[in-house]
């Protein structure tokens, strides 16, 4: 059972464009809607995180967007850089179930020049 | 500075034989969590450990087995009986309800 899809498999942006990454899920006890970035050889480390009591959070040129009833939740990245090329992961968990993430395939971004 | 230590970076095991890999953390955090990541997939769960001398299994526990003996360390140790084991190992730790620190990984390959 594929608890969580996370599109496109991979995306390429020019540099100063919004990047844009879904990610849908079917347990409904998820509480916790991280994004994590991970560049090669490397852990994956935490971008951004929302809870549901909130639609929508931004942290400088990232944007969590929430929406509860379509069980979907997005990472918005604004006025992409090269440095943002890597690989993004939604994990998202319930804290009642022993904080286990429940990641999605991975998103490969690529910001061109 | 405070992290999750995993080592060896790159490991090398030979038909029939178990590996340990180790992870350290000086965070004070009472969960640590051991995943395996193959190219082109999300992370999986092998095991977990909410708190010392416990731990849970995972969605692939098979072939694997671990030890949570100090709060600070969680070693993952590779049996024979897991038959396909090269893959990227990452170790993560998190307080309760925390958000999950990650070590940069043991890469592990089948002579």
């Amino acid at each position: 059972q594929q608890q969580v899809k996370q599109s496109p498999q991979s995306l390429i942006v020019q540099k100063g464009g919004i990047s844009i990454i879904n990610c849908a899920y079917e347990n409904t006890a998820f509480d916790y809607f991280p994004w994590y970035q991970q560049f090669p050889g490397k852990g994956p480390a935490l971008l951004i995180a929302i809870r549901p009591d909130v639609s929508e959070k931004k942290e400088g040129r990232f944007t969590i967007s929430f929406n509860k009833s379509a069980k979907q939740f997005s990472l918005h990245i604004m006025d992409s850089q090269p440095g943002d090329s890597a690989t993004y992961f939604c994990a998202p968990s319930s804290t009642g179930g022993g904080n286990k993430l429940t990641f999605g395939t991975g998103t490969q971004l690529k910001v061109e020049l | 500075d405070g992290g999750i230590t995993q080592s060896p970076k790159y490991l090398f095991r030979k038909e029939g034989q178990n590996v340990t890999l180790s992870c350290e953390q000086n965070l004070n955090h009472d969960a640590m969590y051991w995943y395996r990541q193959d190219p082109g997939q999300g992370l999986r769960l092998i095991y977990y450990s909410q708190i010392v001398n416990d731990f849970q299994k995972g969605d692939i526990a098979e072939g694997y087995s671990v030890s949570r003996e100090k709060k600070e360390s969680f070693p993952l140790t590779v049996t024979s009986a897991q038959k396909n084991p090269t893959a990227f190992y990452l170790c993560a730790s998190s307080i309760e309800g925390g958000p999950q620190h990650f070590g940069d990984g043991t890469r592990l390959s089948i002579l």
